[in-house]
């Protein structure tokens, strides 16, 4: 099962920063958190991942809690080409993925 | 990154026969994946298939209906065996990259009638 809970879907306007939550209140010291989203009709895409430390790359940041127990995907100036499926992971280094529902974001023009 | 195609990218088949799905890629890679998307779901992982060894199939999922290959680091095969219209999905293959990450295939989609 999936170690993530995530709200089912989100709306956010074209331009703003969309922030995605995902709690995860039972990960251990030694996973990671990783997101990857899923365009219509596409294979699931990798966006980022980290530890405990806050990371950013091109395409997104991600704010992990100093607890560890939850986590925020900022894409920082959403365009509508980010509609898409939104999956927060849990999983040790090198392990295989298990993918919850994830959370449909809608970019509202 | 890396490179990783499938194919067909499609197809419509009828009960009772199988289909065999490629997925090549364009670097060696010790672990791939194979994961079933049913309409409207999220992925769900079939089996790991590493080079030299027998894959490892998770719950739910049998040798017998999904056989996987690995012969070589750039290529693996799934088939999907005897079909039924509830085998209709998306069928997608991933890689781990690196030891950081996996990186997925564009999906066969197949139709069962």
């Amino acid at each position: 099962d999936a170690k993530t809970t995530q709200p089912t879907s989100m709306d956010c306007a074209e331009g703003r920063a969309a922030n995605l939550p995902c709690n995860h209140s039972t990960i251990s010291g030694n996973e990671y958190v990783y997101w990857y989203r899923q365009i219509h009709s596409q294979g699931p895409q990798y966006i980022i991942h980290g530890l405990k430390n806050n990371e950013t790359n091109e395409m997104a940041s991600l704010i992990i809690t100093e607890d560890r127990k939850s986590s925020t995907l900022i894409l920082p100036h959403a365009t509508l080409r980010d509609t898409a499926v939104y999956y927060c992971i849990v999983r040790l280094w090198g392990d295989k993925i298990i993918f919850g529902k994830g959370t449909r974001l809608h970019i509202l023009p | 990154s890396a490179v990783i195609s499938q194919k067909p990218s499609r197809d419509i088949c009828q009960r009772g026969t199988s289909l065999t799905i490629q997925c090549q890629v364009d670097s060696q890679v010790t672990m791939m994946f194979w994961y079933r998307q049913q309409p409207g779901q999220s992925l769900t992982l079939i089996a790991t298939a590493n080079q030299g060894s027998e894959a490892t199939y998770e719950s739910g999922f049998v040798i017998d209906k999904f056989p996987i290959s690995r012969p070589n680091l750039t290529f693996s095969t799934l088939t999907v065996s005897n079909m039924s219209p509830e085998d209709s999905s998306i069928y997608l293959c991933s890689v781990e990259f690196q030891r950081e990450t996996q990186y997925f295939g564009p999906g066969t989609r197949l139709l069962v009638l």
